[in-house]
């Protein structure tokens, strides 16, 4: 099954840029998804396939893996980015499928 | 638009049973997988498991085998997550999030609100 790690934490000032590190064991070719959670609301997907966005999601938010090593970039950093983010990978085992990472609270200075 | 909407919030004494529902719209139901998020208080999203709509093929995380059952009704689009004996460390919100593949890569790309369920004496 995977394992996939985040820093708890990542403060940033505003236009300024955040990255948010999420280390996944054996990443291999497994692609890495990454989510949205702002307080009181159901998380949004914001990064999908490593870099893809869905519509609706600003360029401002891009991913990229690097090998065992995902990463969500927030440039010109906004006051709504404040929320708390997760990387998600589909795993091959049955009963681990749909792991999340612990999550990263990006706060805005 | 693709929609999921989840039922209400519940307030259960321990012990009890609760089946919760997340009804979606706007696209073909048995063409998506159903996913089961859970989130305690405070804490982290934990993923439940799926639940396959063109079979009925529930996959459940190895911590969610037991008490926690996921079923359809097809005829009207709705998925439902079971839960009994319920027990205080149940209290949390549950997510139901459409499963959705590019390039055989799996992901949640639209979630429901979320039901919170409550477990108290």
């Amino acid at each position: 099954s995977y394992v996939l790690t985040q820093p708890p934490s990542v403060s940033v000032a505003p236009g300024q840029t955040a990255k948010i590190t999420c280390g996944v064991q054996n990443l291999g070719t497994k692609s890495v998804h990454w989510y949205q959670q702002k307080p009181g609301q159901a998380p949004v997907l914001v990064i999908y396939n490593d870099n893809d966005r869905p519509s609706g999601i600003p360029e401002r938010l891009s991913g990229s893996t690097s090998g065992n090593t995902a990463t969500l970039t927030i440039s010109r950093v906004e006051d709504g980015d404040e929320a708390d983010y997760y990387c998600q990978v589909w795993g091959t085992s049955s009963d681990h499928r749909g792991v999340f990472g612990n999550g990263t609270k990006v706060t805005v200075l | 638009q693709v929609q999921l909407v989840q039922s209400g919030s519940e307030l259960k004494k321990p012990g009890a049973s609760v089946k919760l529902s997340c009804k979606t719209s706007g696209y073909m139901f048995n063409k998506y997988g159903i996913n089961w998020v859970r989130q305690a208080p405070g804490q982290g999203l934990e993923w439940m498991g799926w639940i396959n709509t063109n079979t009925g093929n529930p996959t459940y995380a190895q911590v969610f085998k037991g008490r926690f059952v996921f079923s359809l009704d097809t005829s009207v689009s709705t998925a439902y997550l079971q839960i009994s004996a319920l027990k205080a460390e149940d209290t949390a919100k549950y997510y139901c999030a459409r499963l959705t593949s590019v390039f055989g890569n799996y992901h949640m790309d639209v979630w429901g609100h979320g039901t919170t369920v409550t477990v108290s004496s």
